[in-house]
């Protein structure tokens, strides 16, 4: 079956640095587009970015782009996302989730951003 | 940015009873292939979200018949046949045709 697993969330000063990771099995990870999605606590969804499944195509959000960065790892089936500059607004569940539809998410990591 | 609007934001249902969640898009979500990219999300509580509805009416794999979609361009529908107890959450839309995708602000369904 499909498993994501996200890992690398952690409390940071304001200006810090995070590398996420999500790992992939149970399904072609090398021919699949992959998103990342964050919750801040107690709030709705917030899309944040997307990589083709060649790594080719990055888009972001406005209000991550230039700070965050997306790459993949076919030979591992493992997407990243490279997060500096962080700011306390930044501070939430971060999820990545399955393809054009969003069919498969992960558990989350949290990600704090505090003084 | 496409704005997606829900409503109503909060829900309270007997089990047994129906519930509708509405959905508006403030541009049309039909695709030049003539699909319409709406999809519809249920975040269980302490759970991630898992998808329920893609491309407007296609139940996922799993999803019980009691849930539907419906809707045309920009206006857009889940309902819930009979609400079970297992259903409460938070309901979210999400388009799909433009990036950023972008949701629905979410609609918490409680057991009355």
């Amino acid at each position: 079956q499909v498993q994501l697993v996200e890992s690398g969330g952690g409390v940071v000063q304001p200006g810090g640095s995070l590398r996420l990771s999500c790992a992939a099995s149970g399904f072609t990870f090398s021919t699949s587009g992959m998103h990342w999605v964050r919750q801040a606590p107690g709030k709705g969804l917030e899309w944040v970015a997307f990589i083709s499944y060649d790594g080719s195509n990055k888009y972001y959000a406005d209000s991550v782009k230039g700070r965050f960065t997306l790459s993949r790892d076919n030979s591992k089936n493992t997407l990243y996302l490279q997060m500096n500059s962080l700011r306390t607004e930044d501070t939430a569940v971060y999820y990545c989730a399955t393809g054009g539809w969003l069919d498969y998410w992960g558990q989350g990591t949290l990600v704090t951003i505090s003084s | 940015e496409i704005v997606m609007t829900q409503t109503p934001l909060s829900l309270s249902v007997t089990v047994g009873q129906p519930a509708s969640i509405s959905c508006k898009s403030s541009q049309s979500l039909l695709h030049s292939d003539g699909k319409t990219s709406l999809f519809w999300y249920l975040q269980k509580p302490g759970q991630s979200p898992q998808l329920l509805i893609y491309k407007v009416s296609s139940r996922f794999s799993g999803v019980p018949d009691r849930f539907s979609g419906s809707g045309s361009g920009t206006d857009f529908t889940l309902k819930i046949s009979r609400v079970e107890a297992e259903d409460v959450g938070v309901y979210y839309c999400m388009q799909g045709i433009h990036l950023p995708h972008t949701f629905g602000q979410g609609t918490k369904l409680e057991i009355k």
